[in-house]
């Protein structure tokens, strides 16, 4: 069973505009989330986290949102650049911790036409 | 700055052979973990290591062993390849307080 669930497996957004990805858990022992972003041929790299002790994060132009009620996280890219175009993923620890056991999402296909 | 070095970019292999996906990490992190990333199932994990010579399996551990002699080194062995384990393996490294640091993978074809 999937644990962590992106459901949608693309987006496409205009240069400029806002870029809203989104991530539902369903493991209530989850208490540390992660974003990590995906190039071609390249290996994921940790792009912003959030604790379950939060419920927003921000680092420049991402923002990672929490609702702990509703198992739902979301990560904004404001702007979104042609650069931003990548494989997203969201990863859940239930450790309270970023560097232990992860558990990934499926990945979402961000498209960001200039 | 962290670097995690996947011995191979790509490998073909025979069904039934043994193979070896060999994982280095140059800043002695504790934690190392494999990974396989699958079309439409994101990535999974096969096997981590919290110290040299432990292991734990992730949630994916059927058909794989692993191997780590030396803190910098997590090697992940197919014992027995098969077609449906062709993917993209990655190797990731973690320490206390830094989320996992990842390899650029290894994209392995079992024909």
């Amino acid at each position: 069973d999937q644990q962590v669930k992106q459901n949608s497996p693309s987006l496409s957004v205009q240069e400029g505009r806002i870029s809203i990805l989104n991530c539902d858990y369903t493991n209530s022992m989850f208490d540390y989330f992660l974003w990590y972003k995906k190039y071609p041929a390249e290996g994921p790299t940790f792009l912003i986290s959030i604790s379950s002790i939060k419920d927003k994060n921000e680092d420049g132009r991402f923002t990672v949102f929490l609702n702990k009620s509703a198992k739902h996280l979301s990560l904004h890219i404001v702007p979104s650049q042609p650069g931003d175009s990548a494989v997203y993923f969201c990863a859940a620890s239930a450790g309270g911790t970023s560097y232990g056991k992860l558990t990934f999402g499926q990945g979402t296909i961000l498209t960001v036409h200039p | 700055d962290v670097k995690v070095t996947q011995s191979s970019r790509y490998l073909v292999k025979r069904t039934g052979e043994k193979v070896f996906l060999e994982c280095v990490q140059d800043m002695d992190h504790e934690n190392m973990f494999w990974y396989r990333q699958d079309p439409g199932l994101g990535l999974r994990l096969i096997y981590f290591s919290y110290d040299v010579k432990m292991k734990e399996k992730g949630d994916i551990p059927e058909g794989y062993s692993v191997s780590r002699e030396k803190k910098e080194r997590f090697s992940l062995i197919l014992e027995s390849a098969s077609t449906n384990q062709t993917s993209m393996y990655l190797c990731a490294s973690s320490s206390t307080h830094q989320p996992q640091h990842f390899g650029d993978g290894t994209r392995l074809s079992i024909l």
